[in-house]
């Protein structure tokens, strides 16, 4: 009864190369979100989805390409990873507005990205 | 834009006293802020919603306070306990709607010794 799950939860890669993120929630929710937390903790938004429509896109490198293929699902592709990509990167989703708790956000546990 | 500062990176207390945390921001004030716990290894967990309108808001051995006018939110955990060890992270909406505007501090690192 996984409420956001994402995998891979370890992907450790060589520079250059392209790899993808799945990430899908059960929780009948209509925002999916992809956050990066770095070396420091940070926990900074990259992109969101709201009914299969980017509404957020963060100044995240034209590498990174979120992709929708329908409102439980929102999967992360990276082309040419670099050094600097190397983070943890968490999938959410929440409720859009007018919900009684509008907002509060539901994560994943996480996907440690290694580049070597 | 957007600063959120949370006081420390870590705070060490007595097991039973209280740990308080400390989220301040600046520029604009938000429609409302959250807390949130991230134990190691796995994603945040929500805890608690206070709005622009609300003083303060309970949850069992929790409390936040917001005060628009000093910019600042206190996040209290009472009569703590070791398993309340973790990183606690405060979040920041600006305006209506969804998460779309949601800013996070960069955490404090609470350890409850024994």
């Amino acid at each position: 009864d996984t409420a956001v799950s994402q995998t891979p939860k370890y992907l450790v890669t060589q520079m250059g190369n392209d790899k993808s993120i799945k990430c899908e929630q059960n929780l009948g929710h209509d925002t999916m979100y992809w956050y990066k937390q770095d070396s420091k903790k940070f926990l900074k938004i990259m992109f969101s989805y709201n009914n299969k429509e980017l509404i957020i896109n963060e100044t995240v490198p034209n590498r990174f390409s979120p992709k929708s293929p329908d409102k439980a699902h929102l999967n992360l592709h990276i082309n040419s990873l670099e050094l600097g990509d190397s983070a943890v990167y968490f999938c959410a989703s929440s409720l859009s507005s007018g919900r009684a708790v509008a907002g509060e956000l539901f994560f994943g546990e996480g996907s440690r990205l290694t580049v070597l | 834009s957007q600063k959120i500062e949370q006081n420390s990176e870590a705070l060490n207390i007595q097991e039973g006293k209280t740990a308080t945390l400390t989220c301040n921001y600046t520029n604009y004030s938000p429609a409302y802020l959250q807390w949130y716990r991230q134990d190691p290894g796995r994603g945040p967990v929500f805890l608690l919603l206070i709005r622009e309108n609300e003083k303060e808001k309970r949850k069992e051995r929790l409390k936040v306070t917001f005060d628009t006018t000093l910019k600042q939110s206190l996040f209290h955990i009472t009569a703590s306990q070791p398993a309340d060890s973790a990183t606690y992270l405060c979040a920041l909406r600006r305006g209506r709607g969804g998460a779309n505007n949601l800013f996070f501090g960069t955490g404090t690192r609470l350890t409850v010794i024994p």
